[in-house]
C-alpha cells in the first residue's frame, strides 16, 4: 500500500503567487515526522521543513510552511511569493519507526514549474 | 568534506557485470540509506543501516542487490549480474540517529548497457 501519496504529478504557478503542493500519509505509528524536499534539475537533494507528530504548530521556514492535518493524514507544503528559481522536484516523506528505527521514505513527487 | 560522499559519481557497465557503490557518511551519524532514483521519478527505499541494529532491506528489488555497513561508517550497495533496468542514480543518505532530517549525497549515476 502507498504509505506517501503525492497526487499533483505537476504544478504551475504564477511568479509571486502562493502554491500549495498535496501530501497524503499512511501510517498507524503514533510517532512520526513529515518532511519535504526540493530536487532542483541538477539532481541535489535539498531539505526544506520537518514537522513532528506531536508538533501542535505548524512549521514555517521562511517561505516554506507546512498545512499539517494530523486528522486527515495530510502534510501540504506551501510555497508563497513563488520565485522562478523555485521550479524543480519537491518530495514529501515521512519516517515512521519500525524493528530497529525509523524508516524514511518518499512520494513519487511533484514538478513545479514557476512562469515569468 | 563534511556532507555525504558517494562514489563513483558515474559508472558504465555491461550487462552481465557486478558493480559496487560506495557511501561515506557524515561523520557521526548513524543511520544511513540507499535509495534508487529511475529517470523522472521519485525515490525508492533500497535500505537502511541503523547503528548496530540489523538493517531493514525490505526495499531491495532482487537478491542481486546486497548492501554492507561496517559499524557506523562506510556503506557499499552491491548489484550483481546487472541488468539494464538497474540502470538509475542511487543515492545515499545518512542522519543522526533516529532525528533530523536526511542528508543526501550527489548519487552514483548507473548506467547499463
Amino acid at each position: 500500500a502507498q504509505k506517501i501519496t503525492q497526487t499533483q504529478p505537476g504544478m504551475f504557478v504564477q511568479e509571486k503567487e502562493a502554491v500549495t503542493l498535496d501530501c497524503t500519509y499512511d501510517t498507524s505509528d503514533p510517532s512520526y515526522g513529515l518532511f519535504w524536499y526540493k530536487q532542483p534539475s541538477s539532481g541535489e537533494m535539498i531539505f526544506l521543513i520537518y514537522q513532528g507528530s506531536y508538533d501542535q504548530q505548524n512549521a514555517t521556514e521562511g517561505r516554506y510552511s507546512l498545512n499539517f492535518q494530523k486528522a486527515r493524514k495530510s502534510a501540504n507544503l506551501v510555497i508563497s511569493a513563488s520565485q522562478l528559481g523555485d521550479s524543480a522536484m519537491y518530495f514529501c516523506a515521512m519516517r515512521e519507526s519500525n524493528t530497529g528505527g525509523f524508516k524514511t521514505i518518499f512520494g513519487a513527487g511533484t514538478r513545479l514549474f514557476v512562469k515569468a | 568534506g563534511a556532507g555525504v560522499s558517494q562514489s563513483p559519481s558515474n559508472k558504465v557497465t555491461e550487462k552481465g557485470k557486478d558493480v559496487e557503490l560506495r557511501c561515506d557518511p557524515i561523520s557521526g551519524h548513524t543511520a544511513l540509506y540507499w535509495y534508487r532514483q529511475r529517470l523522472g521519478q521519485g525515490l525508492e527505499f533500497l535500505i537502511y543501516f541503523q547503528g548496530n541494529s540489523a538493517p531493514d532491506k525490505s526495499g531491495l528489488p532482487s537478491d542481486r542487490f546486497s548492501a554492507e555497513r561496517t559499524g557506523e561508517s562506510v556503506s557499499t550497495l552491491t548489484i550483481q549480474r546487472t541488468q539494464q533496468e538497474d540502470s538509475a542514480v542511487y543515492l545515499c543518505a545518512s542522519s543522526l540517529g533516529s532525528t533530523g532530517e536526511l542528508f543526501f549525497g550527489e548519487g552514483s549515476r548507473l548506467t547499463v548497457l
